[in-house]
């Protein structure tokens, strides 16, 4: 299946500050890209979905401030979670569509865990 | 009322049995349907995917789909303790790829 990369895996931080996390399709053009959330034990949450060149569509109760996305290229989005809080501290997961037709299979990348002290 | 739903489990399974997994959905337009794994602390890898009626087999998995109960199922066979961890049922539902997950079902394997 198609490469999705995520970077960083882990990221500590203290309240206050802002983390960018990098979403990258390696071996494919990504027309779209999801990013959701993930608390322990509990399913994905959808929390945006990202279009190359234009703005992210985001899911009812998401702060578009808080979470912003920036999807500039077929193979880059980046979510930066702006005055992070240790609520914000979560797993977070990005996915990524080779595009609008075929069965739509999404494909992961490995996550980034973000800890807000 | 979820649009997906699954039973949470844990579903307990002796190694070497087949487990059963179930996931209905509220949309009736819904086209492709998804099975996920997740272990702990990863992110969801895709099993397989169907999208007609009927069943699928790859391996040691069977999807099995029926839309008019709207539901779909996935079968393990001769299931192994690397097969522990938490399933994903997903549905496509529009046309952006945008999948709707259930809650998971967290399978475990007994030796």
């Amino acid at each position: 299946g198609a490469v999705v990369s995520q970077h960083p895996s882990r990221v500590i931080c203290k309240s206050g500050t802002s983390v960018k996390i990098e979403c990258r399709s390696l071996d494919f053009q990504a027309t779209t890209m999801f990013w959701y959330r993930q608390f322990p034990k509990k399913s994905l949450m959808l929390m945006a979905t990202s279009n190359e060149g234009s703005k992210a569509t985001y899911e009812q109760g998401v702060e578009k401030d808080k979470f912003l996305i920036n999807h500039a290229s077929l193979t880059l989005s980046t979510l930066t979670v702006t005055s992070a809080h240790p609520e914000d501290s979560s797993f977070y997961i990005c996915s990524a569509s080779q595009g609008t037709g075929g069965t739509g299979e999404l494909f992961f990348g490995e996550g980034s865990r973000l800890t807000v002290l | 009322q979820k649009e997906v739903e699954q039973n949470s489990g844990p579903l307990s399974v002796p190694e070497g049995a087949i487990a059963s997994l179930n996931c209905t959905y509220s949309d009736r337009g819904s086209q492709s349907f998804f099975w996920y794994r997740q272990y702990s602390g990863k992110s969801p890898e895709l099993i397989m995917f169907i999208y007609s009626n009927g069943d699928k087999e790859d391996g040691r998995f069977t999807a099995q789909l029926n839309k008019a109960s709207q539901y779909v199922s996935l079968l393990i066979r001769d299931s192994q303790p690397s097969d522990s961890a938490t399933y994903l049922c997903a549905v496509k539902s529009g046309s952006w790829g945008k999948l709707q997950f259930g809650s998971g079902t967290q399978v475990v394997v007994t030796p």
